[in-house]
């Protein structure tokens, strides 16, 4: 069993949909965690960053850690053409810890 | 002014064969990563360096040999090169320590290894 599981996809939404992306892990010392996103050839960017249980909200993206059901979710409101693109979620145990493990990605078209 | 540049973009190579790929970030970051990104996007950490000290060796098979001459630059050599080596290959760096979002990682463009 990996570390962290994410469905890869691809995941296809028509635009203005409300996009749901769920990661679900084994390790019970992570404590942060995190949302990137890559573009086709492109390196992965930080999207959202969350330390231990709760909810996060940055514009149209809300993040969601359930650290009792080792659960995270990321959703995309009113989701654009723009936003199609990989996601990867990541945790590690600590804030500036050495190794962040990174889910399988989940593969996003939004469909103009 | 790209902050993690890492060259080659495309290196395309025979089995058998030795490779390098060199990695340089102008953030002032203390620690920097190389990361393998497989057909399925899977990515997976394969080395650290802290202020030029492997903190990370993700049981990596020893063909692969990172150096790190000083904070800004990690390099990879790949000797005798096989077609399981064939992926994307991305560097990383952060700041560890300090700060609400420390630890993100900074990632470079990957450069795509294909291994004929």
């Amino acid at each position: 069993q990996k570390e962290v599981e994410q469905d890869p996809g691809p995941l296809s939404v028509p635009e203005g949909a409300i996009v749901s992306l769920n990661c679900t892990y084994s390790n019970s010392a992570f404590q942060y965690f995190m949302w990137y996103r890559q573009y086709s050839r492109k390196g992965p960017e930080l999207l959202m960053y969350t330390y231990s249980s709760g909810n996060k909200e940055d514009g149209r993206f809300t993040a969601q850690v359930d650290k009792s059901s080792k659960y995270i979710s990321l959703f995309i409101r009113d989701s654009q053409p723009s936003d199609s693109a990989t996601y990867l979620c990541a945790m590690s145990e600590e804030t500036g810890g050495f190794k962040t493990i990174f889910g399988a990605g989940t593969r996003l078209f939004v469909k103009a | 002014d790209t902050a993690v540049s890492q060259t080659p973009k495309y290196l395309v190579t025979q089995m058998g064969n030795d490779k390098s790929i060199k990695c340089e970030q102008n953030l002032g970051h203390d620690t920097m990563y190389w990361y393998k990104q497989d057909s399925k996007k899977f990515l997976k950490i394969m080395f650290s360096y802290n202020n030029k000290e492997l903190i990370i060796n993700e049981t990596v098979p020893n063909r692969f040999s990172p150096k790190s001459p000083d904070k800004a630059h990690l390099n990879l050599h790949i000797n005798s090169l096989e077609l399981g080596d064939s992926a994307v290959y991305f560097c990383a760096s952060s700041q560890v320590g300090g700060g609400p979002n420390t630890g993100e990682l900074f990632f470079g463009e990957g450069s795509r290894l294909t291994v004929l």
